[in-house]
């Protein structure tokens, strides 16, 4: 597609559930990242892909969280025994190359509602 | 993490106005600052890539400068338009990290 892919927009579910989260980046784009927003805050790294390099997972919260990239395509977020705090906007976003003068482009975003 | 400040935090314009906001970020080990816009219901939009001190960039009614010698930046939106509301948000990238850290964002309204 011409744009940054994520599915689904929106997921409900219980706390204590496990949930997956894609992302589908713009063919050719080397980095992949992903951001959260809560409710009131600002933009949180979570997790950086590029290329065959080990992930940065700097921004990871806490050990329920983990991500995945097969190569250069798709990215899936997990999330582990989901807990109300979770709730978000989960955002991913890729960009050409990792490098940091690079534009990202973001994807409109999964909204994640914990019960 | 970079400590990055956004002034102010909200801002209402009538249509026609030109207006302008600040982002404030460490001068230390400066490496780019990104500008983006995020509309409601829409997905963050990059506007500019800044890496000079000094350095201007313009797009269409909006420009952008950039001072890393202090450690700011300057967004100006001239004629604002309601189309042009939006939270604008600028991210820094120090040379020790590979990832944006984002401010909190100005909220623009713009009022026809």
């Amino acid at each position: 597609g011409a744009g940054v892919s994520q599915s689904p927009s929106n997921k409900v579910t219980e706390k204590g559930k496990d949930v997956e989260l894609r992302c589908d980046p713009i063919s050719g784009h080397t980095a992949l990242y992903w951001y959260r927003q809560r409710l009131g805050q600002g933009l949180e790294f979570l997790i950086y892909f590029q290329g065959n390099s080990a992930p940065d997972k700097s921004g990871l919260p806490s050990d329920r969280f983990s991500a995945e990239r097969t190569g250069e395509s798709v990215s899936t977020l997990t999330i582990q025994r989901t807990q109300q705090e979770d709730s978000a906007v989960y955002l991913c976003a890729s960009s050409l190359l990792g490098n940091s003068n690079q534009p990202q482009h973001f994807g409109d975003g999964t909204r994640l509602s914990i019960l | 993490i970079l400590n990055v400040e956004q002034s102010p935090q909200s801002l209402h314009v009538q249509e026609g106005d030109s207006t302008n906001f600040t982002c404030s970020f460490p001068s230390s080990n400066f490496y780019a600052l990104h500008w983006y816009r995020w509309e409601t219901a829409k997905s963050p939009e990059a506007l500019f890539v800044m890496t000079l001190n000094g350095d201007e960039k313009k797009k269409g009614r909006i420009s952008a400068t950039l001072n890393t010698k202090e450690g700011y930046s300057y967004l100006y939106i001239k004629g604002s338009q309601p189309e042009d509301s939006a939270t604008y948000l600028c991210a820094p990238i120090s040379g020790s990290a590979r990832q944006l850290t984002f401010g909190s964002g100005t909220q623009l309204t713009v009022l026809p």
